[in-house]
């Protein structure tokens, strides 16, 4: 059963543009939340996504925003890029609604914002 | 705010050796995880603790959760240097089980 799946891996922008990053869950889970991680300031929530709803969202500014397909796969987005968004962009699938036993993580995107 | 707290930040140890990492949490959660990062790595889930007293074991690492006194451990036996990763605690709210509220992490390097 292939895992958590997102792309790009790797991601390098400069501060003003935007960028759109992707991840598949794993098959038959409809649950995915999104994470940021910094040396600063940790593992944090961004919002999860069930059945294409938003049902959770952490404390992030509206720069931030995701949407979920029918087939469960989901992107985030970040507009007006700037430096501290500098981060490495996890997402995670259950099979949901929400964590329920445990969250299966992707690989990540790391971006750099220039 | 829940807050979740982890000591010691950085971990040093012998391989051989026996140590404990720590999680504290500041207000009630029903469910208490542990994962694994290696270094431009991804997550990987250790251990799910659902109820008070709760104890699991997987190779040289034991976990156990005191909601009473809302504090996991995390104890490693005999280490070796593949167990050398940063440790990560998680709690969810009693109320919202959709998001995980991580602590600050546990890097561990265990050396010959």
């Amino acid at each position: 059963k292939a895992g958590v799946t997102q792309t790009p891996r790797y991601l390098i922008k400069t501060r003003g543009q935007q960028v759109t990053l992707s991840c598949s869950p794993i098959s038959g889970h409809r649950s995915v939340s999104w994470y940021q991680q910094t040396p600063g300031q940790g593992l944090q929530f961004l919002f999860e996504y069930f059945s294409e709803t938003q049902r959770n969202k952490g404390n992030f500014p509206g720069r931030f925003s995701g949407r979920q397909f029918s087939n469960s796969r989901s992107e985030m987005n970040v507009s007006t890029l700037e430096l501290g968004d500098s981060a490495l962009y996890l997402c995670a699938s259950s099979p949901g609604p929400g964590i329920q036993e445990t969250q299966y993580f992707g690989p990540g995107t790391r971006l750099l914002v220039l | 705010e829940l807050k979740v707290e982890q000591n010691p930040l950085f971990l040093s140890m012998q391989e051989g050796k026996n140590y404990t990492i720590y999680c504290n949490y500041s207000t009630t959660s029903d469910r208490l995880y542990w994962y694994r990062q290696d270094p431009g790595k991804s997550l990987e889930s250790l251990f799910v603790l659902l109820s008070n007293g709760a104890v699991k074991q997987e190779g040289r690492l034991m976990a156990s959760l005191d909601t009473k006194a809302r504090l996991s451990t995390l104890h490693i036996t005999a280490a070796v240097h593949d167990l050398s990763a940063t440790y990560f605690c998680a709690v969810t709210r009693s109320y919202n089980t959709d998001k995980l509220i991580f602590g600050t992490g546990t890097r561990l390097q265990v050396f010959p």
